[in-house]
């Protein structure tokens, strides 16, 4: 199976607040796993990601939580900002190949 | 430096026509994919070439998509007799030889809006 399930689809959150989008992935043999960031009209950046052998990382106010035995990982946005508001997508896959991505959720900031 | 480029940005067709869309990767990256986005929807993994090797089309939905690198740069993907369904938005991604995480980044262009009538 190679799907990823990302959920909620979309959510919002008050300025200042903490962001958390979840993903589960199937293929065990998976060992990347990135999120991207996708303003309208524009292709998907990363923005921060995770190899299985560390529980977590850290880039300023994004965070990735990672569980290897659930399959399952997430993205913290801590004080959330308006120029935050975007579509967030997780993904995963072999290192330096293609890669699954989930279905994507749409984060609205209020200021 | 200049990111990845893609031509057309946007391309109305009537259904039935052939399309071709076209990606200009990052300079020196190997690796190029072809993901597709429908409309409020996650990327699909279409084809991926990284250097010589022969490409992994596991993801083409059909015989009416093909997709060729030239000179291990430039790629342009084709659809033959497109239906309404092909509508989406395609994106090319590239990503750079070498070790540790630089060579699993993808660099993702802008894409091209396809619109089938």
């Amino acid at each position: 199976q190679q799907q990823v399930k990302q959920s909620p689809q979309s959510l919002i959150v008050q300025k200042g607040g903490i962001s958390i989008i979840n993903c589960a992935y199937e293929n065990t043999a998976f060992d990347y796993f990135p999120w991207y960031q996708q303003f309208p009209g524009k292709g998907p950046a990363l923005l921060i990601a995770i190899r299985p052998d560390v529980s977590e990382k850290k880039e300023g106010r994004f965070t990735i939580s990672f569980n290897k035995s659930a399959k399952q990982f997430s993205l913290h946005i801590m004080d959330s900002q308006p120029g935050d508001s975007a579509t967030y997508f997780c993904a995963a896959g072999r290192a330096g190949n293609k890669l699954t991505f989930g279905g994507g959720t749409r984060v609205l900031v209020k200021p | 430096g200049a990111g990845v480029s893609q031509s057309p940005s946007n391309k109305v067709t009537e259904k039935g026509k052939d399309v071709e869309l076209r990606c200009d990767p990052i300079s020196g990256h190997t690796a190029l994919y072809w993901y597709r986005q429908s409309l409020g929807q996650g990327l699909e993994f279409l084809i991926y070439f990284q250097g010589n090797s022969a490409p992994d089309k596991s993801g083409l939905p059909s015989d009416r998509f093909s997709a060729e690198r030239t000179g291990g740069s430039v790629s342009t993907l084709t659809i033959q007799r497109t239906q309404q369904e092909d509508s989406a938005v395609y994106l090319c991604a590239s990503s750079p030889r070498g070790a540790g995480e630089s060579r699993e980044t993808q660099y993702f262009g802008p894409g091209t809006r396809l619109l089938v009538l």
